[in-house]
């Protein structure tokens, strides 16, 4: 079956510093992969996806993800955080080839620090 | 409407008592998702509607759950006999569906207390 972790539940970053959210997934197949972000009180809105070709996704907000097939990762990024990053971000995989739903992670909350 | 939309935004209600949540999704959309958001839980899915084809029910945790989607539109998440720890946020998403690529867009949720 497929699934995907987020290690961390919190992540604190200086503001200024580059961030990362880590993402690992595991399916059988190929897969999509997708990066989600819910700021307070607001709903969750698409960041960026993976589908196929380049591994390095550029997505909203100056974010970006990399695809590495052989350490089933798919790290969130970004260069220079803001303090208006701070908000639950969700990594989401899913399988292809068994043209499944798509499986969401537990979430883990960044917290940019002025 | 532009967006996914949910209804009630908030429902209080009494353990034992059933409660139906609404969506509206986007025009078009064929694909809708039903997820669970709760403290420290994040996001489980429930059930996966896909045009005509059979629903995945895989994610409801009991058959006190159960959703349907009339017309291909619009859905009904309904609640029997509600307890306590039914009570968390109640997400709604669509999504075009062509061959999965396609991000989802989400409701604003509804929020599900039992007393």
């Amino acid at each position: 079956a497929q699934s995907v972790a987020q290690p961390e539940d919190q992540v604190n970053v200086a503001e200024g510093n580059p961030l990362t959210v880590k993402c690992t997934y595991s399916v059988s197949g190929n897969p999509y992969l997708f990066w989600y972000v819910q700021y307070p009180n607001r709903g969750l809105q698409f960041l960026l996806k993976y589908i196929t070709g380049d591994n390095l996704v550029k997505g909203s907000y100056g974010f970006e993800a990399e695809f590495n097939k052989s350490q089933t990762s798919f790290h969130l990024k970004k260069p220079s955080a803001l303090v208006s990053d701070s908000a639950l971000y969700f990594c989401a995989v899913r399988d292809i080839t068994r043209d499944d739903k798509i499986i969401f992670g537990k979430g883990t909350r960044l917290h940019i620090l002025p | 409407g532009a967006g996914v939309s949910q209804s009630p935004s908030n429902k209080v209600t009494e353990k034992g008592k059933d409660v139906e949540l609404r969506c509206d999704p986007i025009s078009g959309h064929t694909a809708l998702y039903w997820y669970r958001q709760s403290l420290g839980q994040g996001l489980e899915f429930l059930i996966y509607f896909q045009g005509n084809s059979a629903p995945d029910k895989s994610g409801l945790p009991s058959d006190r759950f159960s959703a349907e989607r009339t017309g291909g539109s619009v859905s009904t998440l309904t609640i029997q006999r509600t307890q306590q720890e039914d009570s968390a946020v109640y997400l709604c998403a669509s999504s075009i569906q062509r061959g999965g690529i396609d991000e989802q867009f989400f409701g604003p949720g509804t929020r599900l207390t039992v007393l």
